[in-house]
C-alpha cells in the first residue's frame, strides 16, 4: 500500500526566507506525486504534480517541488517566502495505472513570520 | 466560478440521524472522488465513480455509508444513523477521464463540514 510521510507538524520562516516543506513516500513503482494546499475552513487547492519527465516540477504562486527516486521525496520549495503562504500542505501519492486513489500524509502547518 | 462546488457548507445533526451531502464537479470531469477528512489529519480516500459506476471504495466507507452518482454528473454522499464518530470534513474532488498527464490531477471543492452531536 502506498504512504507518505511529512515529518514535520510545523515549519517556520521568516518572510523573504527560503521556504522547504519535506515528503518522502512509499510506493511501489514509479509513483505520481502531488502538493496541495488548504487554507482555514476551505478545500484542498493544487500546487503541482510530478507524473514523468523532469524531476523539478514548477507549479503555482511561486512553488516547485523536486522529485527525488533514490530517496524516495518530493520537497517542496519557495526560494523567498510571504506571509500569505502561510496555511496546512499535504503531500499525496498514487501508484500509476489502476487505483485511482490518492494517500496524503498528515500535512504540515506553514508558519511564515512578517 | 466553474470549481467543484459542494453542499451544505456545514451541517449539525444529532447523533442518530441521517444526512446527504451533495457535490457538484467540474462540468467535463467524469471522474469524481469522496475523501473525509479529520482534524489534523490528511484526506482519506472514501470512494470513486467514473462517469455514474461507482469503480472502489474504502474499507472506511462503512454500510452506514452510500455514494450515488446517478446520471454521471453530481454525486451524493448519504450517512444513514449518524454517530459522533462520523464528525469530519467530507471533500468531493473530480478529474478528468481522459487519457494524458491532465487526468491525473483531482480538484478539490471547499468541503462540508459535519458536526454530530
Amino acid at each position: 500500500a502506498q504512504s507518505v510521510a511529512q515529518p514535520e507538524d510545523q515549519v517556520n520562516v521568516a518572510e523573504g526566507n527560503p521556504l522547504t516543506v519535506k515528503c518522502t513516500y512509499s510506493v511501489s513503482g514509479n509513483p505520481y506525486l502531488f502538493w496541495y494546499v488548504q487554507y482555514p475552513n476551505r478545500g484542498l487547492q493544487f500546487l503541482l504534480k510530478y507524473i514523468t519527465g523532469d524531476n523539478l516540477v514548477k507549479g503555482s504562486y511561486g512553488f516547485e517541488a523536486e522529485f527525488n527516486k533514490s530517496q524516495t521525496s518530493f520537497h517542496l520549495k519557495k526560494p523567498s517566502a510571504l506571509v500569505s503562504d502561510s496555511a496546512l500542505y499535504f503531500c499525496a501519492v498514487r501508484p500509476p495505472g489502476g487505483n485511482n486513489r490518492l494517500a496524503f500524509g498528515k500535512g504540515n502547518q506553514v508558519v511564515v513570520i512578517p | 466560478d466553474t470549481g467543484v462546488s459542494q453542499d451544505p457548507r456545514h451541517k449539525i445533526t444529532k447523533r442518530g440521524q441521517n444526512v446527504t451531502f451533495r457535490c457538484d464537479p467540474i462540468s467535463e470531469h467524469n471522474r469524481l472522488y469522496w475523501y473525509r477528512q479529520t482534524l489534523g489529519q490528511g484526506p482519506e480516500f472514501l470512494t470513486y465513480f467514473q462517469n455514474e459506476a461507482q469503480l472502489e471504495k474504502s474499507r472506511l466507507l462503512s454500510d452506514r455509508f452510500s455514494a450515488e452518482r446517478p446520471k454521471g454528473s453530481f454525486s451524493t454522499l448519504e450517512i444513514q444513523r449518524t454517530e459522533q464518530g462520523d464528525s469530519a470534513m467530507y471533500l468531493c474532488a473530480s478529474s478528468l477521464g481522459t487519457s494524458g498527464e491532465n487526468r491525473e490531477t483531482q480538484y478539490f471543492g471547499p468541503g462540508t463540514r459535519l458536526l454530530v452531536l
